[in-house]
């Protein structure tokens, strides 16, 4: 069973509206962290935000939010004011803890397509 | 700024090849990991190292094999390259601890022949 779904494999919004992406995940843990990246044209993943299981408010960075269900077990990516710029593959990816280190399960990954 | 760079970012071998992709990290990160990515699956962890000399099998580790004889370098190595290893493959390094990013390369696209 996947881990980490994402359901949109493309999503279209215009410039300066805001979009919803969605991410839900499978564990039985506790303890376990939820990332989003993004991956624009030339192929670096860079790193928007991050949930702790345990943390009660929603995490925010600037125009990235994150909505976090955890009953729902979902950790949808909210981005406000959508730019030219935002256009890129977003990937949501779930933290996993062992005895020591740690390891990321990604989803399939939502390509944002933002135009004028 | 956390700076993970890899030694090539488009490499075309040929079938059978012995294959070396090296990943260097510049912030002292005891973990680093090799993931590749393929359209429509994501990306799927193949090994990774959380100290020097150490490794762990990830998700699809069949047909590679890695090395990390220093801390800041990790690599990984396919025996004997196969078309199905045509992809792009991406380095990632964290600090030790459960809430610390990942920091990634900017890739590496394999072509195999």
């Amino acid at each position: 069973a996947q881990k980490i779904t994402q359901t949109q494999p493309g999503m279209f919004v215009q410039e300066k509206e805001a979009v919803t992406l969605d991410c839900t995940y499978d564990t039985s843990d506790q303890s376990y962290g939820l990332f989003w990246y993004k991956q624009p044209s030339s192929g670096e993943m860079i790193f928007l935000i991050y949930q702790g299981s345990y943390d009660e408010q929603n995490a925010t960075e600037g125009r990235y939010s994150l909505n976090f269900q955890k009953a729902r077990k979902s950790a949808n990516l909210v981005i406000s004011a959508s730019q030219l710029g935002d256009s890129a593959m977003y990937f949501c990816a779930m933290r996993e803890d062992y005895s020591g280190y740690s390891t990321l399960t990604f989803g399939k990954g939502t390509m944002l397509l933002v135009s004028p | 700024d956390v700076k993970v760079t890899q030694s090539s970012r488009y490499l075309v071998k040929r079938t059978g090849e012995k294959v070396f992709l090296e990943c260097v990290q510049d912030m002292d990160h005891e973990n680093m990991f090799w993931y590749r990515q393929d359209p429509g699956l994501g990306l799927r962890l193949i090994y990774f190292s959380y100290d020097v000399k150490m490794k762990e099998k990830g998700d699809i580790p069949e047909g590679y094999s890695v090395s990390r004889e220093k801390k800041e370098r990790f690599s990984l190595i396919l025996e004997s390259a196969s078309t199905n290893q045509t992809s792009m493959y991406l380095c990632a390094s964290s600090l030790r601890g459960t809430t610390y990013e990942q920091y990634f390369g900017p890739g590496t696209r394999l072509t195999v022949t």
